[in-house]
Parts: structure tokens; C-alpha cells; sequence
């Protein structure tokens, strides 16, 4: 069964933690994309990778991290620097550098500031 | 102002009624128009895809694009319960680049059976 999974569900930060989302696929695709959701806002793309070990900044990377490894994975680190993380994480990828064609998007995280 | 706009709704429509979803758009260098459904608590679902004007069908789905009025619509003829969701306009101005996918907010679109 093919598809992106995204762990955890919900998730919890401390202030000053460092916190990673999961993303995994195995879409056999070579570009991933994490982008962040704000109510009454559209999409916006934090970080993107083509190809494994290449990544690129997005519109709004500061207070962000992200490692691409391997094919299948690409998680995202948000660091104690990002001051407002409060919001709805969703992974995504495409089998080219056309995600306008073809996008899949995983089922999100759900990120809480204590 | 915002690249693109789209009225969040919620807007409310009987079963079987013809739905109409909307985005205006500022940038004219805009070339390829996407529809994404969103169901609560979920990553979107890409609906549909066009390049330039005319209109797309694809089932009870119907993608239209006036270039020259920056206005785009995704038309839903015989809404079921089923189609209950946030529905997410996006454009880009080039075929890559993932960084360049801008966002309408999302209009939320309640169908009542």
C-alpha cells in the first residue's frame, strides 16, 4: 500500500526544545516538500528537496532544518528559534521536479506549543 | 494584497446542487492553475490541474481559468454529502520549482443531504 505516513500524529514542545516530524514515503519519488498550515492562510512551503542530499530553502525556513538521507525520508526539525511552530505540518511529494502536474500529501502533524 | 484570494466560507448547498468555488489571482505570469480537496484533519488531495485558459472536466468536476479577468473556478455539478471539505485553489507561474506554488487560502464548502 503506497502512500506518505507522517509521525506523529500530534505533537508537543517545550519552549527552547527542538522537536522533528516524521516523513516517509515510498512513492518511489525523488522530490519531497514540507509545508506549514495556519488557519485562514494557504500552504506554505518551508523547505523542498529534488534529490537526496540536496535540499532547498523554502518561503519561510528560518527556525527550520531539514535532512534528506535517504530517498524514502525527509524529516523536519523545528528548532527553538522558530517562535511561533504552532501549526499544521504537512509533508508532501512528487515523482519529478513538477509538482504542479502531481503532489501527494501525507496526513499532517499537528504541532503544540506548552 | 495577496497574490491570491479565495473567500473562506463556509458556504452551505443542498445535495445535488451545482457548486461554484472561486479565486482571483493578482499575477498575470500565473500559467498553471491547480484544485486541491482538503477533508478535515487531512493532507490535501489534488483535484485537478490546468495549463493556461479553458475549462478541464474531469466526472462531476469542471476546472475553468479566465486568464484575462485573473479569475479561476472549479465547478461541482451533482454535490454529494461526500464533497464536504476545504477546497484549495494554487497557482504557479513556472512548471518547477516547487517554491513558487502560491496558496489560496481555502473555501470550506458543507454539502446538505
Amino acid at each position: 500500500d503506497g502512500g506518505i505516513t507522517q509521525s506523529p500524529k500530534y505533537l508537543f514542545r517545550k519552549e527552547g526544545q527542538n522537536v522533528t516530524l516524521s516523513c516517509e514515503q515510498n512513492l518511489n519519488h525523488d522530490a519531497m516538500y514540507w509545508y506549514r498550515q495556519d488557519p485562514g492562510q494557504g500552504l506554505r512551503l518551508i523547505y523542498y528537496s529534488q534529490i537526496v542530499n540536496d535540499f532547498q530553502k523554502g518561503d519561510i525556513a528560518e527556525g527550520y532544518s531539514v535532512s534528506r538521507e535517504k530517498k524514502e525520508s525527509f524529516p523536519l526539525t523545528v528548532t527553538s528559534a522558530q517562535k511561533n511552530p504552532t501549526a499544521f505540518y504537512l509533508c508532501a511529494s512528487s515523482p519529478s521536479q513538477r509538482p504542479q502536474e502531481t503532489q501527494y500529501f501525507g496526513p499532517g502533524t499537528r504541532l503544540l506549543v506548552l | 494584497q495577496k497574490e491570491v484570494e479565495q473567500d473562506p466560507g463556509p458556504l452551505s448547498v443542498p445535495e445535488g446542487a451545482i457548486v461554484s468555488l472561486n479565486c482571483t489571482y493578482s499575477n498575470s505570469a500565473f500559467q498553471y492553475f491547480m484544485w486541491y480537496r482538503q477533508y478535515s484533519r487531512k493532507g490535501p488531495e489534488l483535484l485537478m490541474y490546468t495549463y493556461s485558459s479553458g475549462n478541464k472536466e474531469d466526472g462531476r468536476f469542471t476546472a475553468q481559468v479566465d486568464k484575462s479577468s485573473k479569475y479561476i473556478s472549479l465547478f461541482i455539478r451533482d454535490s454529494q454529502p461526500s464533497d464536504s471539505a476545504t477546497y484549495l485553489c494554487a497557482m504557479s507561474a513556472r512548471y518547477s520549482s516547487a517554491s513558487k506554488i502560491i496558496f489560496g487560502s481555502g473555501t470550506r464548502l458543507s454539502i446538505r443531504p
